[in-house]
């Protein structure tokens, strides 16, 4: 499983108010992804990290901010959600080997 | 910027071999990844192709010609596990050589 860990797993929350989602890695890769999933949609980039404090804006950005203080956790925040923001959001890391991507277990999240 | 199109839904029957096509337009081409992601789980990797031709791991092959901006993903000896949906990814080394998926295509393996 590459030592990826995210949490919560599932959250239901309210329009308007903040969310923040946790990627937890084992291993001091350098490059992390956050991804959503979507119905018709499939795997969409929102930002990476290519480092601490090292970070930039993937395809679907908007209403999403992260912060990677140390190399091994990249938090993704929705700063006020809204029922678009309704998602499976998957991170992911890149290793060395091929520049593939493992992902981790994924957070079901629910906006009402 | 990336078109990756892949069929939506298959069918094969147990046993049998299924050919999952993808083609892919990107302006920065450096790699395709294919991934297999059963219902409510990760995606998990299968296969990775940068040169033209033909990868082999056990069951599955992956094959690529980059002149025609085509992949596909080979499945023999279907069992029942690989239904699943399989996933198109295009690696471009534009901007910060990230990965780009299709839509992904769903497979189901009857009896």
């Amino acid at each position: 499983d590459a030592g990826i860990t995210q949490s919560p797993r599932h959250k239901v929350t309210e329009t308007g108010t903040p969310v923040t989602l946790r990627c937890h890695q084992t291993e001091n890769h350098r490059y992390m992804y956050w991804y959503r999933q979507d119905p018709g949609h499939g795997l969409r980039l929102i930002h990476y990290s290519y480092g601490v404090k090292d970070t930039d804006k993937g395809e679907v950005s908007d209403g999403y901010s992260v912060s990677r203080s140390k190399t091994e956790d990249f938090l993704l925040t929705l700063e006020s959600a809204t029922s678009s923001q309704t998602s499976v959001y998957f991170c992911a890391i890149r290793t060395g080997l091929d520049n593939e991507q493992f992902f981790g277990p994924g957070t079901r999240l629910t906006v009402l | 910027g990336q078109n990756i199109d892949q069929p939506t839904e298959m069918t094969a029957t147990e046993g049998a071999i299924v050919q999952i096509n993808c083609t892919y337009q990107t302006s920065g081409f450096n790699g395709l990844f294919w991934y297999q992601q059963h219902a409510g789980e990760a995606p998990t990797f299968l296969s990775y192709n940068v040169l033209d031709g033909l990868e082999e791991k056990g069951r599955f092959s992956s094959f690529l010609s980059r002149s025609k901006g085509y992949s596909y993903l080979l499945l023999k000896e279907l069992q029942m596990k690989d239904s699943a949906s399989y996933l198109c990814a295009v690696f471009d080394q534009t901007g910060a050589n990230n990965l780009f998926f299709g839509t992904g295509t769903r497979l189901t393996v009857i009896p």
